[in-house]
């Protein structure tokens, strides 16, 4: 167990279904994000959290809306997703924004997300 | 061009050292860090160097940072099996700067008996 527990670990969904992807950590973290990882590409970072406050929205599209309640849990809400959507979808927490040191970055497992 | 580069495999036997290699651009970087994924699971921080230093041991794993030409190196001796996975090169500039990482591809790292 990581510390960061992501739900569900797999997800299949169609094109006009809507979806919540669900990441908890209780290791008195402050900072959360989602990150995008597709087959052969970098890990594309897509919303950072602060404090429960938003402080990057790396171009995504709309059709990802993320939620974070409080520092502890971070929603990554899903409607009218295309086939290229499909990926594994990470959430990672740090102690805070500078994620520096031996502290560096906690990831989940990961949502493996099927767009049919 | 990428802000952070690594070649995408390495094929090793059991038992000899691996080098995964990576190069970055960002003059500026302060941090950088070594992530292992295993199939399945997420990025699990292996370690990581300070950009004042130019060497890192931990047991097996040997970091190298050559500043000057941007290079950082990750050396795991005796490889075995179990270390099998992506291993991802990660940067991340100056306080003030940007406070995201940058990652790089990763590199398969397959090891072979």
């Amino acid at each position: 167990e990581t510390g960061v527990t992501q739900t569900p670990r797999h997800l299949v969904m169609g094109m006009t279904n809507k979806k919540s992807l669900k990441c908890e950590q209780h290791l008195g973290h402050n900072a959360m994000y989602w990150y995008k990882q597709s087959a052969k590409k970098p890990l594309e970072l897509m919303f950072v959290y602060s404090l429960e406050e938003r402080v990057e929205n790396n171009s995504v599209p709309s059709r990802f809306s993320p939620e974070c309640p409080n520092s502890s849990h971070l929603f990554l809400h899903l409607h009218t997703l295309q086939p290229e959507d499909s990926a594994l979808y990470l959430c990672a927490s740090s102690q805070d924004l500078l994620g520096q040191g031996n502290y560096g970055y906690t990831f989940g497992s990961g949502t493996r997300l099927t767009v049919v | 061009g990428e802000d952070v580069e690594q070649s995408l495999f390495l094929s090793v036997r059991e038992g000899d050292s691996s080098v995964i290699n990576c190069t970055y651009t960002d003059s500026s970087s302060t941090y950088l860090y070594w992530y292992k994924q295993e199939p399945g699971a997420g990025l699990q921080l292996l370690t990581y160097i300070f950009s004042n230093m130019d060497m890192k041991q931990d047991q097996r794993l040997t970091v190298l940072l050559n500043k000057k030409d941007k290079h950082l190196s990750l050396r795991i001796a005796d490889t075995q099996t179990g270390d099998s996975a992506i291993y991802f090169c990660a940067e991340k500039g100056a306080p003030g700067g940007s406070y995201i990482p940058t990652f790089g591809r990763g590199t398969s790292l397959i090891v072979h008996p």
